[in-house]
């Protein structure tokens, strides 16, 4: 089956625009998930979908933020306006089961370079 | 709050030396225990995973990880490491519970094996 895709894989913006990242997670699976590593520091949970609702977004760090998953099938980060200290790389995973014991598959992460 | 606490940033070794790599977890319940490994231009991927039962546990590659309740640890191990285990390691854990599945990653550690 194929894996969970990002894309784009590298942006470089300036401050004050807009970027959306996208994730495609692996077919049928219904929890998708954001992280974010920014460089120096661990990999951060920003938030959890089961299908198209957001089970949990307490890791978002502020409004600039906006996640979506239409449908229920591929998700979108919207970062806007962009600051220097989203710079980091976004990952997104996805699970075929809500619950701590199933494996989460990782997409190859998204780079975002604001400057 | 759930913290992970990996020792070593940066590991260096020479082909066939034996690695260990410790991690230590904060959290006052009962968490699932996680090694993740990122190659060079690869997915995180999961390396092996501690849920119940025997606390020592075999991953792919040759991996294990000894899980010691008293000492909130759960320390990778490979006796002899080869050029191909060049990666970052991430420990992680999550709360165990069918509500709960984000993770909490340490901070990585980079192993280099010179050939």
């Amino acid at each position: 089956e194929a894996g969970v895709t990002q894309f784009p894989s590298h942006s470089v913006i300036e401050k004050g625009q807009t970027v959306t990242l996208r994730c495609d997670p692996i077919s049928g699976h219904d929890n998708l998930y954001w992280y974010r590593r920014v460089m120096g520091k661990e990999i951060k949970f920003l938030l959890h979908f089961v299908k198209e609702s957001k089970q949990d977004e307490s890791g978002m760090p502020n409004n600039r933020f906006l996640a979506e998953r239409t449908g229920g099938t591929y998700s979108t980060l919207k970062v806007q306006p962009a600051e220097l200290e989203d710079s980091g790389v976004y990952f997104c995973a996805s699970s075929r089961n809500t619950g701590s014991s199933y494996e989460q598959y990782f997409g190859p992460g998204t780079r975002l370079t604001v400057t | 709050a759930q913290s992970v606490s990996q020792h070593n940033h940066h590991v260096i070794l020479s082909e066939a030396a034996s690695l260990e790599l410790g991690c230590n977890y904060s959290y006052g319940g009962t968490v699932n225990l996680f090694w993740y490994v990122q190659y060079p231009g690869q997915h995180l991927q999961l390396l092996l995973k501690y849920f119940s039962g025997d606390p020592l546990v075999k991953g792919i590659k040759g991996f294990e990880a000894e899980f010691i309740k008293s000492k909130f640890s759960f320390n990778l191990r490979k006796p002899s490491v080869q050029w191909s285990d060049t990666a970052e390691y991430f420990c992680a854990v999550n709360r165990r519970g069918s509500g709960y599945s984000t993770l909490t990653f340490g901070k990585g550690t980079m192993l280099l094996v010179s050939p």
